[in-house]
């Protein structure tokens, strides 16, 4: 059983379409987040969210949308995608907001064209 | 807010070999240290952590020992493999706020 799943691996599509990338975790964690990583391996949080709250959004363009409907789901859409926006997206979940023992899904790389 | 910087960027080093890699941290409020190895099209996964009440932490042939007068922080993995290529990152954070990592190092092992 993966422990933090996110689909779809991979999302090829044009500029200004929206698109979105799912996340479960079956580990029971409070929180929940999303990281870009970008082409030269830089991680950077995007959002956290704890028992379907948000408490962390960085600088994010409000194109991107988080959504959690329950503590084991958290969801991002993205609107009106530009080229800048492709990157690997990775969701994570951690026992609670201490930011310790993150585990990582596999990734959804995202290529804008 | 909290800057990370991590040295070198990227590391060569032969089969058995050890592999140290360096990072400091700017906020001294900071208390967790972790490490994280992502091998290439892998997702990130902890490899270590350290708190700022202990200066040195042993898992087999990883040890990351942490400065907290000087806020730096090192990984030490000791006759390394082939299979410890990847891209290691640091990061730090204090309490609940937003962990920040560094730009990682790539460890490149030849057998």
């Amino acid at each position: 059983d993966t422990a933090v799943s996110q689909t779809p691996k991979y999302l090829v599509t044009q500029m200004g379409n929206d698109k979105s990338i799912k996340c479960e975790q079956n580990l029971g964690h409070d929180t929940m987040y999303w990281y870009k990583q970008d082409s030269k391996k830089f991680l950077k949080i995007m959002f956290s969210y704890n028992n379907k709250e948000l408490i962390i959004n960085e600088t994010v363009p409000n194109r991107f949308s988080p959504k959690s409907p329950d503590k084991a789901h958290l969801n991002l859409h993205i609107n009106s995608l530009e080229l800048g926006d492709s990157a690997v997206y990775f969701c994570a979940s951690s026992q609670d907001t201490s930011n310790e023992k993150l585990f990582f899904g596999s990734g959804t790389q995202l290529s804008v064209l | 807010g909290e800057n990370v910087e991590q040295h070198p960027s990227t590391l060569s080093v032969q089969e058995g070999d050890s592999a140290v890699i360096k990072c400091t941290y700017s906020d001294s409020a900071s208390n967790y240290f972790p490490w994280y190895k992502q091998e290439l099209g892998k997702r990130p996964q902890l490899i270590i952590d350290i708190r700022s009440n202990v200066g040195e932490k042993k898992d087999q042939r990883i040890a990351v020992t942490l400065n907290k007068t000087a806020k730096h922080f090192s990984l030490h993995i000791t006759e390394t493999q082939p299979e410890d290529s990847a891209v290691y990152f640091c990061a730090a954070s204090k309490g609940y706020s937003t962990l920040t990592f560094g730009k990682g190092t790539m460890l490149l092992v030849s057998p």
